[in-house]
């Protein structure tokens, strides 16, 4: 059964150092979301692409985190530096498209703890 | 903006409980509606949807009927089961807001033997 797949897991950091997370949405899934769950709260979106396009970054603290989806397939999501306040689970989801009715497939998220 | 309002948890059951998961929203327009599921360990599922007034989702013995005179989506199954541990997302996408997901808060359902 196609998945998304998410590298690594679990992430330990200390503050100020940088952090990368990696997803591989399903195959053929043209948008790809990123979002960061802090614990016991939802998931609040960060980033999303179409294809290898940015559609929406409005809530993506840029001055520390940044995303790219070159070739539109994986997608690489990078915080330098890292400080306290960003250990959350942050979770990578596709789909085919964005219409109304789309369903998003998610991973199984990278959980950072920052130190 | 688009906002999602749910129920506190945890929510603590027995098993063969009946289950009501309140969760209410906020949108411009008419936004499809939606229940994921996040076992232990594992990432979001979708686990049912209702795309205009009046639909009722199901799936697995849950359901949800889309009321929009009381912009509400609340989630309800009959008999749960330990196997139904989990947290419960309440989420909507709306066209007036570029279709993007919106989560509420989440509320932690425990079943217990």
């Amino acid at each position: 059964e196609a998945e998304v797949a998410q590298s690594p897991r679990y992430k330990i950091t200390e503050k100020s150092q940088a952090v990368a997370f990696w997803c591989d949405p399903i195959s053929g899934h043209a948008t790809l979301y990123w979002y960061r769950q802090i614990l016991g709260q939802g998931p609040e979106l960060l980033v999303q692409f179409q294809d290898e396009s940015v559609v929406d970054d409005s809530q993506l603290p840029k001055d520390r985190f940044s995303a790219e989806r070159l070739k539109g397939v994986d997608s690489t999501l990078k915080i330098q530096p890292a400080e306290l306040g960003d250990s959350a689970m942050y979770l990578c989801a596709s789909s085919q498209e964005t219409g109304l009715n789309t369903e998003a497939f998610f991973g199984q998220g990278t959980r950072l703890t920052v130190v | 903006g688009n906002s999602v309002t749910q129920m506190e948890g945890p929510v603590t059951l027995s098993e063969e409980a009946f289950l009501t998961i309140n969760c209410t929203y906020t949108a411009t327009g008419y936004p499809s509606l939606f229940w994921y599921v996040q076992y232990p360990g594992e990432g979001l599922q979708l686990l049912l949807k209702a795309t205009k007034a009046d639909d009722k989702g199901s799936n697995k013995g849950f359901e949800a009927t889309y009321r929009k005179e009381t912009t509400s989506f609340h989630l309800e199954k009959g008999s749960v089961q330990v196997s139904d541990s989990a947290v419960y997302f309440c989420a909507l996408r709306e066209r007036e807001a570029g279709n993007m997901l919106t989560f509420g808060g989440g509320t932690r359902l425990m079943v217990k033997p």
